[in-house]
């Protein structure tokens, strides 16, 4: 079966650091480009990043640019959100989101989200 | 940035009624256009991509349209399974973004 597996979300302080991983099975993650994608609490989806299956290419929304960065274990099919300098505002639900292959991204493989509380 | 504009945000329907829902970008996305449903507490879900095309294993009553600025996603003969949130993304250029999400209750 064909899934993405978030960790790592928790409790963290304002101004504090944390990591969030993704783990992919039933397919080659660097044969594909991924995502983040979050969900502050009763609002909408807010895409995060894109990253390349080959690790060259990557984008960021505005409201991360500088704060977070990701990064990619392809020996361990894993790819990894760093959040640092976090907020309250970075309080959401995280989730990997696998980009479909064809000529526009969207996403047609989702993990069920790690949970990231910013709080002091 | 491409904004997307999703209406209504919420709807009241009952079973067996036809639903539409529309996404209108700020720029011309060609057909570079996703939907998306989401349950409580739950992952969304792809339903089209490409603004016409039906992912595997989604019911035939879903179906999208539009190009260019304008799209509609519409579920006929809605089922008790259907109520839920529905967003679109526009998948043709970076910044990807998402509409605001349109919620389709019980009536």
């Amino acid at each position: 079966e064909v899934q993405v597996v978030e960790s790592g979300g928790g409790l963290v302080q304002p101004g504090g650091s944390l990591r969030l991983s993704c783990v992919g099975s039933g397919f080659t993650l660097s044969g594909y480009n991924m995502n983040w994608v979050r969900q502050a609490p009763g609002k909408g989806l807010e895409w995060l990043s894109y990253s390349r299956g080959s690790g060259s290419t990557l984008y960021l929304a505005d409201s991360v640019k500088g704060r977070f960065t990701v990064s990619r274990d392809n020996a361990k099919n894993s790819l990894y959100l760093q959040m640092n300098r976090v907020r309250a505002e970075d309080t959401a639900v995280y989730y990997c989101g696998r980009d479909k292959r064809g000529p526009d991204d969207c996403m047609d493989v989702w993990g069920k989200g790690t949970t990231v509380t910013v709080s002091s | 940035d491409i904004q997307m504009t999703q209406s209504p945000s919420s709807i009241s329907a009952s079973v067996g009624d036809k639903v539409t829902i529309t996404c209108r970008a700020s720029q011309s996305i060609a057909s570079s256009l996703a939907w998306y449903q989401q349950k409580p507490g739950k992952a969304p879900e792809l339903l089209i991509y490409s603004a016409s095309n039906l992912e595997g294993g989604v019911p035939s009553r879903f179906s999208g349209s539009g190009s260019g600025t304008d799209f509609t996603l519409t579920i006929n003969s809605l089922q008790p399974e259907d109520f839920a949130l529905y967003y679109c993304q526009q998948g043709g250029s970076f910044p990807l973004t998402f509409g605001a999400g349109t919620k389709v209750e019980i009536k």
